[in-house]
């Protein structure tokens, strides 16, 4: 199956810094989002993104489909940004609805 | 909220009990998907269903049991769990392969004893 490998696994940032986290994937995909999980567990889709740049305010994303990797960039990075970032990926299955393959995520700190 | 409602936000049950967990989704998605998230591990897909029908088990076992009555609803019924079950259950959902992505529920802390 797809592989998905994000790094850096734990980044801590001081309140300001700007960040590049990376997803490396394995093979062709249909589909990748980046999410952010809060610390209550609750994760919010922040870019759907199979190629191309998205912008959303302080962040932004990059995904190079041909050479299989992804980009999420968080600029003057606050507090709130803390949490996990994660990667994910979806494949076919059978002509019919696919299935989202996670990385095992970035561990993001701001401090004040 | 992200228009996926999960209930209970947090779960506690012994290794004897049956208990369900229920996902809701108003944003007129036509696939389902129930999600485990255990410590240290990445999300792990458990079960997906398409227009209600299941379309995948990933060799989940027995004693977690899908239910999807409609588009809009989708339950995990849980018995006789073990305590390594332990884990955050995460709901999703998905308009087909359009382009929209998934949206997840804010997901059951479970916690078997």
């Amino acid at each position: 199956g797809i592989q998905v490998e994000q790094s850096p696994p734990d980044l801590i940032l001081q309140e300001g810094a700007n960040s590049t986290l990376r997803c490396n994937f394995s093979d062709s995909v249909n589909n990748l989002q980046w999410f952010h999980q809060n610390p209550w567990g609750q994760l919010i889709n922040l870019f759907y993104i199979p190629s191309g740049t998205k912008q959303n305010g302080r962040l932004s994303a990059t995904t190079v489909a041909t050479e299989r990797y992804s980009l999420l960039y968080i600029s003057s990075s606050q507090t709130t940004d803390s949490g996990v970032y994660f990667c994910a990926v979806e494949r076919n299955y059978g002509g019919s609805q696919g299935n989202l393959i996670f990385g095992k995520g970035t561990k993001l700190s701001v401090k004040p | 909220e992200t228009g996926v409602t999960q209930t209970p936000r947090h779960l506690v049950m012994g290794m004897t009990n049956k208990k369900s967990l229920k996902c809701e989704q108003h944003l007129g998605h036509n696939a389902m998907y129930w999600y485990k998230q255990s410590a240290k591990k990445p999300l792990e897909l458990m079960f997906v269903y398409s227009l209600e029908e299941r379309v995948e088990n990933n060799s989940v076992p027995s004693r977690f049991s899908p239910e999807c009555p409609n588009s809009s609803h989708l339950f995990l019924h849980l018995h006789t769990l073990q305590p390594e079950d332990s884990a955050l259950y995460l709901c999703a959902s998905s308009q087909g392969t359009d382009g929209y992505g998934y949206t997840f529920g804010s997901g059951t802390r479970l916690t078997v004893v």
